[in-house]
């Protein structure tokens, strides 16, 4: 069975840090690109960043770019996504995912207040 | 970055329903476009990829069409499972973007 578990998620003031993770296991985790996929509360989908399966392609959105940090240990089956200067509007539940095969966790809840 | 227009917002329909949501691509993206279903509390879920072939397990009532800068999903025959947002990804290329999402409610 295919699972993706993140966490890390947590209230932060604005401007701290977080790091999410993400766990993934029953699918070749080191052949798959992946990507982290927010929500914000009653908002629609919005794609933060890929990391392809060596590390060797990676992509943010505008909106994180120069603040949020993909990256991965194959090793460990993991994916991680350090985020720096957080804002009121990087609040958002999200997503750990393989796009590509349609696998996705069940989020991890950023809120980001003073 | 790409835009991708999705109408309408929402709409109201009935069981048994022929319901059609759009995507308007703001540059030709080719077929690099797949829709999502999303229900509340749950990750999306893959309906089409390749703006036109249908994921493994998914109805067939559901169909995708279009490339270069428009696409259409289609539900054949509205089922009460159906109801949920639906929302347009583009993966031509980086960023991707999804559309804004359309909510299909119960007329």
């Amino acid at each position: 069975e295919v699972q993706l578990v993140e966490s890390g998620g947590d209230l932060v003031q604005p401007g701290r840090s977080l790091r999410l993770s993400c766990v993934a296991s029953g699918f070749t985790f080191d052949t798959y690109a992946m990507h982290w996929v927010r929500q914000a509360p009653g908002k629609g989908l919005e794609w933060v960043s890929s990391i392809s399966w060596n590390s060797g392609t990676i992509r943010y959105a505008d909106s994180v770019k120069g603040r949020f940090t993909i990256s991965r240990d194959n090793a460990k089956n993991s994916l991680y996504l350090q985020m720096n200067s957080l804002r009121s509007e990087d609040m958002a539940l999200y997503y750990c995912a393989a796009l590509g095969s349609d696998y996705w966790g069940q989020g991890t809840l950023v809120s980001v207040s003073s | 970055a790409i835009q991708m227009t999705q109408s309408p917002s929402s709409l109201s329909a009935s069981v048994g329903d022929r319901v059609t949501v759009t995507c308007r691509a703001s540059q030709g993206i080719r077929n690099d476009l797949g829709w999502y279903q999303q229900k509340p509390g749950k990750a999306p879920k893959l309906l089409i990829y390749a703006a036109s072939s249908l994921q493994s397990g998914v109805p067939l009532r559901f169909s995708g069409s279009g490339s270069g800068t428009n696409f259409t999903l289609t539900i054949s025959s509205l089922q009460p499972e159906d109801f949920a947002t639906y929302y347009c990804l583009q993966d031509y290329n980086y960023p991707w973007t999804f559309g804004q999402g359309t909510k299909v409610e119960i007329k």
